[in-house]
């Protein structure tokens, strides 16, 4: 059954701490997505990756960071750099940059993270 | 760049009646436009896309929408709603070509009742 997965599904992290959220697609997909999702504020974009060992920043990479060392997957780091964390974050792929149907994005269920 | 604005944050219909979400876009080229329904905890669902050709497109659970140049709109319509199409809209538009990041609007919260 093919699909992103996000791990885990509610994460918790004190003040100051690192934390890396997980995303896996097992839909053969060439790039991925991060965005961060606030109550009355949409979707912003955080980083993106549309090869393996590449990835660009969004409109909000500050204190962030990401890796894409294998197709399948491509981990969201949350640094004590980022000023205020707590938020839902989805990941997303698409097949990659062909023609318009290869840029459809599927998403995952989400990870919602609280910083107490 | 581009930009999505929806108007209406939240927009509260009792069932069976018809629905309209509203979404206007702004772009200097030409775009993609898509709809997505997110329920709550969870990700984002494609409810439809217009890419080319007609502007009247159909998608999933009934709901259609229609693409308008001239007014740079993408509303989305369902002529009969049920309690389970309570959830948030969004609204997305991506440039045409490649290698184009998608830009979504705020969101619209349906909110049906009996």
């Amino acid at each position: 059954d093919g699909g992103i997965t996000q791990s885990p599904k509610y994460l918790f992290r004190k003040e100051g701490q690192n934390v890396t959220l997980s995303c896996e697609q097992n839909l053969n997909h060439d790039a991925m997505y991060w965005y961060r999702q606030d109550p009355g504020q949409g979707l912003r974009l955080i980083y993106y990756s549309q090869i393996v060992n590449d990835f660009q920043k969004g409109d909000i990479a500050e204190g962030y960071s990401v890796s894409r060392e294998k197709k399948e997957s491509f981990p969201l780091t949350v640094t004590s750099a980022q000023k205020n964390p707590t938020a839902f974050y989805l990941c997303a792929s698409s097949i990659g940059t062909g023609g318009p149907s290869h840029n459809e994005q599927f998403f995952g269920p989400g990870t919602r993270l609280t910083v107490l | 760049a581009q930009s999505v604005t929806q108007l209406d944050s939240q927009v509260p219909v009792f069932e069976e009646a018809p629905v309209e979400l509203r979404c206007n876009y702004s772009s200097s080229v030409s775009v993609y436009l898509f709809w997505y329904v997110q329920y709550p905890n969870q990700g984002l669902q494609l409810l439809l896309k217009y890419l080319s050709g007609s502007t009247l497109v159909k998608g999933i659970n009934g709901f259609e929408a229609e693409f308008n140049k001239s007014q740079t709109s993408f509303h989305l319509r369902k002529p009969s709603v049920h309690i389970s199409d309570t959830a948030e809209y969004f609204c997305a538009v991506r440039r045409t070509g490649t290698a184009s990041k998608l830009t979504f609007g705020t969101g619209t919260r349906l909110q049906v009742t009996l």
